[in-house]
């Protein structure tokens, strides 16, 4: 299995900053994708990040709010910006195995906006 | 539709007995996988068991076994001789792999487990 690492793993953040969100996986991996769970709630992508293209967003999450880098096959940051106490919730990494239906997810980042 | 539907929002167990969390699911592909997720309360998402849909024998990983019915589109999991560490939340997932890579996820089960 993947394992995945988050930084930071929490934050709390003022209304109208943003804040990056790294994860690093320990092996190369072709897509990435980001998860996020507002509170008592379950799990909606974002977007999935392939190396060397653009991320693809989901309805309802912009660039301009959650942009992605992916600049290698093992790393990606998702920037939340000109938060909101709204966005507050874990955001999660998630990557798939080698088997074509596995998928392993990074332990999270639980964003507080105030 | 709901793609994924865990109807049980809170479930209590006695230490050591057995649980079956419920899980449902809609897809018209014949190709897609079933997992569960066990997420405690430090919020990490832990991969528990999968299913795929060609799966003749229904899935096992140590005291977590999977119930497939494939016709009632089910895949329950059964939790056997609960610890007090199984408390959390569980959530069940599908996957489509006709339908690029997508993952849905159901609303999740709160599990506690009575001393």
């Amino acid at each position: 299995s993947a394992v995945i690492s988050q930084k930071p793993s929490r934050d709390i953040c003022q209304r109208g900053t943003s804040l990056t969100i790294q994860c690093q996986v320990d092996s190369q991996v072709t897509m990435m994708f980001w998860y996020r769970q507002q509170p008592g709630q379950s799990l909606t992508l974002i977007a999935t990040a392939n190396q060397g293209s653009e991320a693809t967003y989901e309805s309802g999450f912009v660039i301009d709010k959650f942009p992605i880098s992916r600049p290698n096959l093992t790393f990606s940051t998702l920037t939340v910006s000109n938060m909101s106490p709204e966005d507050s919730s874990i955001y999660l990494c998630s990557v798939e195995g080698p088997g074509v239906y596995e998928q392993y997810f990074g332990p999270g980042t639980r964003l507080t906006v105030t | 539709a709901q793609k994924i539907t865990q109807t049980q929002p809170g479930m209590f167990v006695q230490e050591k007995e057995a649980v079956t969390l419920d899980c449902t699911y809609d897809t018209s592909d014949q190709s897609y996988g079933l997992f569960w997720y066990k997420q405690p309360s430090s919020g990490e998402m832990i991969f528990l068991i999968y299913q795929g849909s060609y799966d003749e024998q229904n899935a096992t990983e140590g005291r977590y076994s999977l119930n497939f019915q494939k016709a009632r589109k089910s895949a329950n999991l059964v939790i056997s001789a609960s610890q007090l560490g199984d408390s959390a939340m569980y959530f069940c997932a599908m996957r489509e792999t006709n339908v690029g890579n997508q993952f849905y996820f159901g609303t999740g089960t709160s599990l506690t487990v009575i001393p």
